[in-house]
C-alpha cells in the first residue's frame, strides 16, 4: 500500500495558480492516484482522478510524470472559497482494495 | 453528500459505553465504508464492505465491529468506547465499476466525544 506525502499547508492569493504535490514513492503499477477537497464539518469530495501523464477536468487538472512517484494537483486562479484541505490517496485497481487517506495539504486563499 | 446519510451527527458519551453509528445511502452503491478523522491525521480507514456478505478490516478496526445489513445500511459499533476514539467518523459509498472510476463520496460525519 502506497504511502503519500503532503506538504501540511500552502498560503495563496485570488487569481492565482496552486500547484500541490503529494510524494508516493512507492505506488503501486495498477495504483491510481485521487485527489479530494474537505471543507469543515464536511465529507471529503472528489476532485480528479488519474493513472499517468494529465488529466484535466472543469475544476482542476492532475499531473503525473512518467515515474509515477509523484503527482501534482493544479487549481487554476483560484478563489476564497477554494481554502480547504486537499488529500490525495493511491488506489489500487484490483479487487481488495486499500484506502489510506494522507494527512493532507491546508491551502488558504487570501484576499 | 445528502445521498449519504449518517446517525447521530453528535454523540457524546462515557467510557466503556457501547455505541452504534449508523450510514444509509441511496446511491445503490455495493461498496461501504467507515473512516475516522483525527486533527492532523488525515482519514484511516476502520472498515470496508465490497457487498452484504463481505465485511474487511481496515487500517485501524481493533475497538470497533461493523455490521452490513443491507446493501443501503452500513453501521459501525463501538463495543466500550474509550477517550482515544474521540473523533469525527465519516461513512462513505463507492460503486466499483472494474476501471479506474472509484469514486467515494462521503456523509457528512458523526462527531464522537468519549469521556
Amino acid at each position: 500500500l502506497a504511502k503519500t506525502t503532503q506538504p501540511i499547508s500552502m498560503d495563496s492569493y485570488e487569481g492565482q495558480e496552486v500547484n500541490i504535490t503529494c510524494s508516493h514513492n512507492n505506488i503501486a503499477t495498477n495504483d491510481y492516484i485521487t485527489w479530494y477537497q474537505q471543507f469543515p464539518s464536511q465529507g471529503p469530495r472528489f476532485i480528479i482522478q488519474g493513472y499517468k501523464t494529465k488529466v484535466t477536468n472543469e475544476v482542476a487538472s492532475l499531473f503525473i510524470p512518467a515515474d509515477r512517484k509523484s503527482s501534482t494537483l493544479s487549481l487554476p486562479r483560484v478563489s476564497l472559497s477554494d481554502t480547504a484541505v486537499y488529500y490525495c490517496l493511491t488506489i489500487s485497481s484490483g479487487s481488495a482494495r486499500q484506502l489510506t487517506f494522507g494527512s493532507g495539504t491546508q491551502l488558504t486563499v487570501l484576499p | 453528500d445528502a445521498d449519504v446519510t449518517q446517525t447521530p451527527r453528535n454523540r457524546i458519551t462515557k467510557t466503556g459505553k457501547r455505541i452504534m453509528l449508523e450510514c444509509s445511502q441511496t446511491k445503490g452503491h455495493d461498496r461501504m465504508y467507515w473512516y475516522r478523522q483525527d486533527p492532523g491525521l488525515g482519514l484511516r480507514l476502520i472498515y470496508y464492505s465490497f457487498d452484504v456478505k463481505d465485511i474487511n478490516k481496515g487500517e485501524i478496526s481493533d475497538g470497533y465491529s461493523v455490521s452490513r445489513q443491507a446493501q443501503a445500511k452500513f453501521s459501525l459499533s463501538l463495543e466500550s468506547a474509550i477517550p482515544n476514539q474521540t473523533a469525527l467518523y465519516f461513512c462513505a459509498t463507492s460503486d466499483f465499476t472494474g476501471g479506474a472510476e472509484d469514486t467515494q463520496y462521503f456523509g457528512p460525519g458523526t462527531r464522537l466525544t468519549v469521556l
